[in-house]
């Protein structure tokens, strides 16, 4: 089955840039998806196929995804982006759908 | 406005079954792909169970042989029928749908999961 890599953790000072990875073999030719999970709360899809935003989340959240490589960057960090985050692949000529074992936030 | 209530949750014995229960509205579950998501406390997100519109169902490694996925039409809800629970299966478990486009899927709306509890 298809494993999707994330750090455990990353840490980033408030107004700073975050940058999430998650890898794969040969992700660039995958669509990408990424949730924020909070604690008591269902998920959050932040960005899809790659580095399209939902409506509602901020621009400061964007995705990328290249090579064997995909990215979430958050910028301009604040308070309230602490969480953990999810990366998803789920190609329609798969059986069923991949995360990645999360990362978590601190915002310093 | 779209909604996903689970309900069926709670606290057995290991080795025995509980049927959680996805009461959806604003959505119609046999037009739409529709899995079962679980966190386990401390760990990630684990995808557990999906079911297609045509009915075609596939499973998690960690759950195949033990939990059926179903749902009622009539009824707009959305079933998993969990057995030969293990104290591994104890997890917050979510409804979600799916949102299909260019040959990828994502998990769309979610509900707000109930907490399932084996004990050993």
């Amino acid at each position: 089955s298809y494993v999707l890599t994330q750090p455990p953790s990353v840490s980033v000072a408030p107004g700073k840039t975050a940058t999430i990875t998650c890898g794969g073999n040969n992700i660039g030719s995958k669509s990408v998806h990424w949730y924020q999970k909070k604690p008591g709360q269902a998920p959050l899809l932040v960005s899809y196929y790659d580095s399209d935003r939902p409506s509602g989340i901020p621009e400061r959240f964007s995705g990328s995804n290249s090579g064997n490589t995909a990215t979430l960057t958050i910028s301009r960090v604040e308070a309230g982006d602490e969480a953990d985050y999810y990366c998803q692949v789920w190609e329609i000529n798969s059986d069923y759908p991949v995360f990645g074992g999360g990362t978590k936030l601190t915002v310093l | 406005e779209v909604q996903l209530v689970e309900s069926g949750g709670g606290l057995v014995q290991q080795g025995g079954s509980l049927r959680l229960s996805c009461e959806v509205s604003g959505l119609s579950v046999s037009n739409n792909y529709m899995s079962w998501v679980r966190q386990a406390p401390g760990k990630g997100l684990e995808w557990v169970s999906v079911i297609y519109t045509g009915g075609t169902t596939y499973y998690a490694d960690s759950v195949r042989g033990r939990f059926s996925i179903s749902r009622d039409n009539s009824k707009n809800i959305l079933y998993l029928q969990m057995n030969s629970l293990r104290a591994d299966d104890t997890a917050v478990y979510y409804c979600v749908d799916h949102y299909c486009s260019r040959g990828s899927c994502h998990f769309d709306f979610w509900g707000q999961g109930t907490l399932v509890t084996v004990s050993s």
